[in-house]
Formats: C-alpha cells, structure tokens, sequence
C-alpha cells in the first residue's frame, strides 16, 4: 500500500535556527510529493513540490525539500525558523496512477522566541 | 479570487438527521476532493471526483454520498449522521498542469473547512 509517514508529531526549534519536519514514503512508480501548512483553524496552504528533476525544491516563505529517493524522504526545511511559521505540517503524495492524494498525519512545529 | 468556498463552516447534527456540504471553486478545476481531518489521524480522503458527473471513492467512503453536477460544484452529503462523522470536513480541488508527463501532478486548493458536531 501506498503512504506517507511523518514520524514527529511535534518540532520545537528556537528561533533563527534551521529547522526540519521530515516525512518519508513508500509509492509504487515515480512519487510527487508535497507540503502543505495548516494554521489555526484554516484550511491547508500548498508550499512546495516534487514532481521530477532537481533534487532541492524551493517554495513559499523561504522554506525548501529536499528529496531523497535512496532514502524515500522529502524533509521540510528552512534556514533560519521564525515565531510565524509555528503551525501543523502535512506531506502528501499523489497515488501513482490515481487523481488521489495520500496525507501524513502532520507535524506540529513551535518556533520559540 | 474566492478560490474554493465551503458551506456551511459550522454545523450542529443530531445522529440521524442528514445534511449536505457545499463546495464551490471559481478556478475551472477539473478535480475535487473531500477530506475529513481528525486528531492524530490527518487527512483522510473520503470521495473524490476527476470530472463533471463523475466520483470515486476515497479511504473512509462509508456513510457519505457525493454528486457533482456542475464542473464547480462538489456536494457531500450524510444521510444519516452518526457521532464518528463529528468531524473536520475539507474541499480541495485540482488540476493538471500542461503537458502529459505532468498529468494529475498540480497541487490542491483547499476550502477553510466545515467544522461538522454529531450528537
């Protein structure tokens, strides 16, 4: 069966320092990845992407994935974590050969002042 | 841009009384979905649709019924609630980006959700 884990159900992280929300896969054929962030009581805001090519993917509010096929994991990461970015975390990826989208369980992240 | 709009975003049922939530999206996506969102368990995809006056079922299909009539709207009904629906319900809706290699591989737009209570 096709899924998405992400092992951490919350990160603390101070803030200014790098941060990484990780989430690994397992799929059948070529997997597309991706990040959404959810702020309170909202819905799900789409960051980045992997779909095909480069490795690292950039996306909204500086934060960037990197994907790892060897490892089957795309983690979330940013340089540098700000207050604002505290929210819940989602990694989802497409089912091969589907229009379906399989979501982790999501990761809360906290940036502390 | 109103993007994907959900109706209602709260709701009060009484187990089984039935319902029906609204999600209209003004972007022409071809693809809709609905999610049901609880603690500990993230997202879990219930129907999904990839065209007007199709649908599909999802991981937690039991219980819930869908249409979509028009290209813009996706209607996810209860027939009867019970009080494991209580719930976080989410539209989204998606699309295919231009070129074959890249079919089904856009992101989705979510709704701000309906926040559904069954008693």
């Amino acid at each position: 069966a096709q899924s998405v884990a992400q092992p951490e159900d919350q990160v603390n992280v101070a803030e200014g320092n790098p941060l990484t929300v990780k989430c690994t896969y397992s799929v059948s054929g070529n997997p597309y990845l991706f990040w959404y962030v959810q702020y309170p009581n909202r819905g799900l805001q789409f960051l980045l992407k992997y779909i095909t090519g480069d490795n690292l993917v950039k996306g909204s509010y500086g934060f960037e994935a990197e994907f790892n096929k060897s490892q089957t994991s795309f983690h979330l990461k940013k340089p540098s974590a700000l207050v604002s970015d505290s929210a819940l975390y989602f990694c989802a990826v497409r089912v091969s050969g589907t229009y379906k989208y399989i979501f982790g369980t999501g990761t809360r992240l906290k940036v502390l002042a | 841009n109103a993007g994907v709009t959900q109706t209602p975003k709260f709701r009060v049922l009484k187990t089984g009384q039935s319902m029906t939530l609204l999600c209209a999206q003004d972007m022409n996506h071809e693809y809709m979905y609905w999610y049901r969102q609880d603690p500990g368990m993230g997202l879990r995809l219930i129907h999904y649709s990839v065209g007007e006056g199709t649908t599909a079922k999802g991981e937690v299909p039991d219980g819930y019924n869908v249409s979509r009539l028009k290209k813009q709207n996706f209607l996810l009904g209860l027939e009867s609630a019970a009080p494991s629906q209580t719930s976080v319900y989410f539209c989204a809706s998606s699309y295919s980006p231009v070129g074959a290699a890249a079919l089904g591989t856009g992101e989705l737009f979510f709704g701000e959700g309906s926040r559904l209570t069954v008693l």
